[in-house]
């Protein structure tokens, strides 16, 4: 079950670079999702979206900007991000208690 | 709080071994438990899932039975293949916890040839 589709896969930035992250899905879910998946590291919640509307931020450095126009779309802004904010970014969704359904993922490189 | 507690690995099996990834839990209520598996450079997938206790779930030969008098979770598996390398996840969902999903470190499975 893919369901969730993450553009770009991979992307690589400078410092003083503006890029974002996109994450679609059409599975009717009402919740969002973004994780950090750093090597050697737990998975990190980063932000929740439940019916647009941002319902937890994580601590997550203000160079992370989410966006969450509608129920199926959610971006993750980024700018002047730092070489320790390259990994894994997940996004996902949900419905209740049914269980979270993740996108492949984008790789991200800072140099 | 809900907890998640499973075995670190790594875990190094030759193909053809039997395989078993424990997973403990602590949660408020019934929480639906959740085995998601990530193989190298993709995303986590949905592996099994159980919603009740005695409930066993099982896809692609792994299974796990919703033990709710050990909170377990154990995952498992007759006989690994080398396409079985992955990392594996336990994971739980309580309602108490607004449908956070928890989830456990992590356990690094490699299967040689």
């Amino acid at each position: 079950e893919t369901g969730v589709t993450q553009t770009p896969r991979h992307l690589v930035m400078g410092m003083t670079n503006k890029k974002s992250l996109k994450c679609e899905q059409h599975l009717g879910h009402n919740a969002m999702y973004w994780y950090k998946q750093s090597a050697k590291k737990p998975l990190e919640l980063m932000f929740v979206y439940n019916f647009k509307e941002q319902t937890e931020n994580n601590s997550v450095p203000s160079r992370f900007s989410p966006e969450c126009p509608n129920s199926s779309h959610l971006f993750l802004h980024l700018h002047t991000l730092q070489p320790e904010d390259s990994a894994l970014y997940l996004c996902a969704s949900s419905q209740d208690r049914y269980g979270y359904t993740f996108g492949s993922g984008t790789r991200l490189t800072v140099v | 709080g809900d907890s998640v507690t499973q075995m670190e690995g790594p875990v190094t099996l030759s193909e053809e071994a039997f395989l078993t990834i424990n997973c403990t839990y602590t949660a408020t209520g019934y929480p639906s438990l959740f085995w998601y598996v990530q193989y190298p450079g993709e995303g986590l997938q949905l592996l099994l899932k159980a919603t009740k206790a005695d409930d066993k779930g099982s896809n692609k030969g792994f299974e796990a039975t919703y033990r709710k008098e050990t909170t377990s979770f154990h995952l498992e598996k007759g006989s690994v293949q080398v396409s079985d390398s992955a990392v594996y996840f336990c994971a739980l969902i309580s309602g108490g916890s607004n449908y956070k999903l928890t989830f456990g470190k992590g356990t690094l499975l490699t299967v040689n040839p």
